[in-house]
């Protein structure tokens, strides 16, 4: 089984539609992380979370939010989708500690008509 | 621009070649990772070297770190067929507030067998 398990790997939804996509993780691991991936422009921070009780903004926090229900589970919610968040999303998890490895999950496919 | 910036976006060389990937950045770093991604799927993690490293091998791997010039390298030596894929750099900036990774957009190897 994987490590870091994302869902669904692929949506396709409307405008204006509330979205979540799902992230679990059995690595053990305190940091979670959400990117999106779009051509050209590699991976953007969405959110970030160091522990349970801890969710920080990344560069592209707005019209997301996040869940942190458990130490392994990350959810990432679109509020309202718009055609311009139609991207590749990942998420990712890290152990504490500066220099540790990110494990990324296989991403999740969404498209916004 | 981004923290982390890849040279070339794209390279394409013969089985048995070597690569050369190139990231430069902007800010003071703790250190510096170097990921892999496969076509449609997550990043995975390749090597890390610290500041106060210049040079780390793995395998057929060779990062190296110069923090004058804000630039690294990755060499792949003797390349296959299987290491076509994008490779990202990922900075973890020295207290700028951020606590998470940044990113390059990356290079995308392809190599003919």
């Amino acid at each position: 089984d994987a490590d870091v398990t994302q869902t669904p790997r692929n949506r396709i939804t409307k405008t204006g539609k509330r979205i979540m996509l799902e992230c679990s993780q059995t690595k053990g691991h305190d940091r979670m992380y959400w990117y999106r991936q779009d051509p050209g422009l590699g991976l953007r921070l969405i959110y970030y979370s160091f522990d349970v009780k801890d969710i920080n903004k990344g560069e592209i926090s707005d019209g997301y939010s996040v869940s942190r229900q458990a130490q392994a589970k990350f959810s990432l919610s679109l509020e309202s989708a718009i055609p311009n968040q139609t991207a590749l999303y990942f998420c990712a998890t890290s152990a504490s500690g500066s220099g540790q490895p990110q494990h990324f999950g296989d991403g999740t496919r969404l498209s916004i008509l | 621009s981004q923290q982390g910036e890849e040279d070339p976006q794209a390279l394409s060389i013969q089985e048995g070649e070597n690569a050369t990937m190139n990231c430069s950045y902007k800010t003071s770093i703790n250190n510096l990772q170097w990921y892999r991604q496969n076509s449609g799927r997550g990043l995975v993690h390749l090597i890390l070297i610290r500041s106060n490293e210049r040079e780390k091998h793995s395998g057929r791997l060779r990062v190296t770190l110069d923090t004058s010039k804000k630039s690294s390298s990755l060499l792949i030596t003797a390349s296959r067929a299987a290491d076509t894929a994008s490779y990202f750099c990922a900075t973890d900036a020295v207290d700028t507030g951020r606590r998470a990774l940044t990113f390059g957009s990356g290079t995308r190897l392809q190599v003919q067998p």
